[in-house]
């Protein structure tokens, strides 16, 4: 079963808008790990974020928000005043107590940013 | 301190030949971690090692991939008998004893042709 699901595959937006990628998780654990990373054309994984089953405040890294909602089961992020390097798929994942370093990811939302 | 190294970067094999794909982690670092990411898909994981030993195989195909991660030098993905549909990108990640964050490598594109 699919554990960590993005149903957005892909987002068009005009440079300077707001975009938001969705993510929905699903564990029995009371323990757990949210990451969101991006994956630029060039193919690496970039670390964006890692948050804790146990802290649902919001998070905001200059651009960049996280809206975690454990009542949904969702950790959403949003990135505000997108510009054309934002372009990237962008990975939601799960990693759960019994195997901390086996991420679990979701299938990807291609964000796409036009000038 | 340098990050997760995988090598070689990019790999092209004919069906029927093997691929080793290697990963040296992080200094320090005694986990590694190997998922596969095929076209247009997010990342499956593969095979969880510490050193010497397999933690966790369940994303491993059962027939042709083989990992190790021996007590001296790189993390080896062992591919035999490649076919087309093992095209993919191999990433690698590892991660210190305890932690809950894995630091993954820039990953090694194997084209079968």
């Amino acid at each position: 079963a699919q554990k960590v699901t993005q149903a957005q595959t892909e987002i068009s937006v005009v440079e300077k808008e707001d975009v938001t990628l969705d993510c929905v998780y699903e564990t029995r654990d009371t323990t757990y790990y949210l990451f969101w990373y991006k994956q630029p054309p060039s193919g690496e994984l970039v670390f964006l974020i890692r948050r804790n089953s146990f802290d649902e405040q919001n998070e905001i890294s200059g651009r960049y928000s996280w809206n975690f909602q454990k009542s949904t089961s969702s950790f959403n992020f949003t990135i505000t005043a997108s510009q054309v390097v934002d372009s990237a798929v962008y990975f939601c994942a799960l990693s759960e107590a019994d195997s901390w370093g086996k991420l679990q990811f979701g299938a990807g939302t291609q964000v796409v940013v036009t000038p | 301190n340098a990050g997760v190294m995988q090598n070689p970067r990019h790999l092209v094999r004919r069906r029927g030949q093997e691929a080793r794909l290697r990963c040296s982690p992080m200094k320090g670092h005694s986990h590694v971690y190997w998922y596969r990411q095929l076209p247009e898909e997010g990342l499956k994981f593969m095979v969880y090692l510490q050193k010497e030993n397999i933690i966790d195989e369940s994303g491993m195909p059962k027939e042709r991939f083989s990992a190790e991660f021996p007590k001296e030098g790189p993390s080896i993905l062992r591919i035999q008998q490649v076919v087309r549909g093992d095209s993919a990108a191999y990433f690698c990640a590892s991660s210190p004893q305890g932690v809950t964050e894995a630091f993954f490598g820039q990953g090694t594109r194997l084209t079968v042709v």
